[in-house]
């Protein structure tokens, strides 16, 4: 089966400044997804990026990007000029690309965006 | 707008009272998913349904059951509620995995609350 862990439950950042959440994942599958959900005070699930395991390049949207490492089964986000909104809780996700398989999240990071 | 939509958005049960969260997609997903949220534990899987017609068991099924008469509608029941069961409850969608589409993730609703006493 597989496991996602966030070692961070809570995270702080001064605005404009740049934070790393940290995701690691356990896994014997080759071809998978990776995402990173946010979840703001509205409780929304939102979708921030999303990674496909057989690309090397690393995924990014804007002021988020990824340090996507395979051999080491990690994924950590990279929010740059962090903004007042971007305060949330984020989910790391993993999800098998062939075959059957749910969405497998951890446990989640609290990231808060101090003025 | 296209989306999930669930319901109620909150709600206090006593314990052994039955209860049905209401969850319906207006984008053709076949799969379709119901999850829980626990602080410090995420998201767990309750249960799913690849296509319209069947369901499975996810990480957490014990208590819970559902249906998939269609394709948008998935709604989930509690028999006989009790206080462990108080989360927040939410519903997904995507296209089915494992049919050779890319999934781009899921859709959520908005969940949820449920509160048993």
């Amino acid at each position: 089966a597989q496991t996602v862990t966030q070692s961070q439950p809570e995270m702080s950042v001064q605005e404009a400044e740049t934070v790393t959440l940290s995701c690691t994942y356990d896994t014997s599958e080759n071809n998978y997804y990776l995402f990173w959900y946010k979840q703001p005070p509205s409780r929304q699930m939102i979708l921030v990026i999303r990674q496909e395991a057989y690309k090397q390049q690393n995924a990014t949207e804007n002021r988020f990007s990824v340090n996507f490492q395979k051999a080491a089964k990690s994924f950590s986000l990279k929010i740059s000029d962090s903004q007042l909104g971007d305060t949330a809780m984020y989910f790391c996700a993993f999800m098998k690309r062939i075959g059957w398989g749910d969405m497998r999240f951890g446990a989640g990071t609290r990231l808060t965006v101090k003025p | 707008i296209a989306g999930i939509t669930q319901a109620p958005t909150s709600q206090i049960l006593a314990a052994g009272r039955r209860m049905t969260l209401r969850c319906t997609q207006d984008m053709r997903h076949n799969a379709m998913y119901w999850y829980r949220q626990d602080l410090g534990l995420g998201l767990r899987l309750i249960h799913y349904s690849n296509t319209a017609g069947t369901t499975g068991k996810g990480e957490v099924p014990d208590g819970y059951s559902v249906s998939r008469a269609n394709t948008d509608d998935f709604p989930l029941t509690l028999a006989s509620a009790v206080p462990s069961q108080t989360s927040v409850y939410f519903c997904a969608s995507s296209d089915s995995p494992g049919q050779g589409k890319r999934i781009y993730g899921y859709t959520f609703g908005s969940g949820t609350r449920l509160t048993v006493v």
